[in-house]
């Protein structure tokens, strides 16, 4: 079967920096995207990797590793406005995305 | 502001009664999309429209019916739904056709049944 795991909560301080992982299995694979929800609102994308390696993009930054079906979120220098969830997900080979349940980051001061 | 809006953003519902949900995208895509995203799961496919056509339709039961007008406007029609019904509905849209699929989701209908 098609699965996505990824923690489904995280703290971390104002400031710092954090690393949401993301592990997937699918049915043939087509990428892997980022999207932040905050609470109440729609799903915004953050990003997408196709290829093995890392991608920048600002603050955020997302990793890929097709080999071990492993992908991460990092998030630097922590703002308060990043409390959020971030879901995962993995595009099969219909080109249908496969959804994680989604990480809560609870940022502290 | 993504371009893709719901109306309305709140529903309450019993369970005999018939409603609609609205989704309207101004990107110019063809593809557009309804979720089920209820607490602590997965967003779950309900179902795909690839240029006004029905693609996907992933087990829904019967008491849920889509309906796409035409490339910008989708909707879902609700009829004797069930408690268990209640969540976020999310509506998505993208330009099909390509390896890269993006998609955009409107703000969500919150549904709660009776």
């Amino acid at each position: 079967g098609q699965n996505i795991d990824q923690p489904t909560e995280m703290t971390a301080t104002e400031g710092a920096i954090v690393q949401i992982n993301c592990t997937y299995q699918t049915s043939g694979f087509n990428g892997l995207f980022w999207y932040q929800q905050h609470a109440g609102e729609a799903p915004t994308f953050l990003s997408y990797n196709v290829l093995d390696g890392l991608e920048e993009k600002g603050r955020f930054s997302s990793f890929l590793s097709r080999s071990k079906g492993y992908s991460y979120l990092l998030l630097k220098e922590l703002q308060m406005k990043d409390s959020a969830s971030y879901l995962c997900a993995a595009m099969d080979s219909n080109y249908q995305l496969i959804w994680g349940a989604g990480t809560k980051l609870i940022i502290k001061p | 502001e993504t371009g893709v809006t719901q109306t309305p953003r709140h529903l309450v519902m019993g369970m005999t009664n018939k409603k609609s949900l609205k989704c309207e995208q101004h990107l110019g895509h063809n593809a557009m999309y309804w979720y089920k995203q209820s607490a602590k799961k997965p967003l779950e496919l309900m179902f795909v429209y690839n240029f006004k056509e029905q693609t996907e339709n992933n087990s829904v039961p019967s008491r849920f019916s889509p309906e796409c007008p035409n490339s910008s406007h989708l909707f879902l029609h609700l009829h004797t739904l069930q408690p268990e019904d209640s969540a976020l509905y999310l509506c998505a849209s993208s330009q099909a056709g390509g390896d890269y699929n993006e998609q955009f989701f409107g703000p969500g209908t919150r549904l709660t049944v009776l």
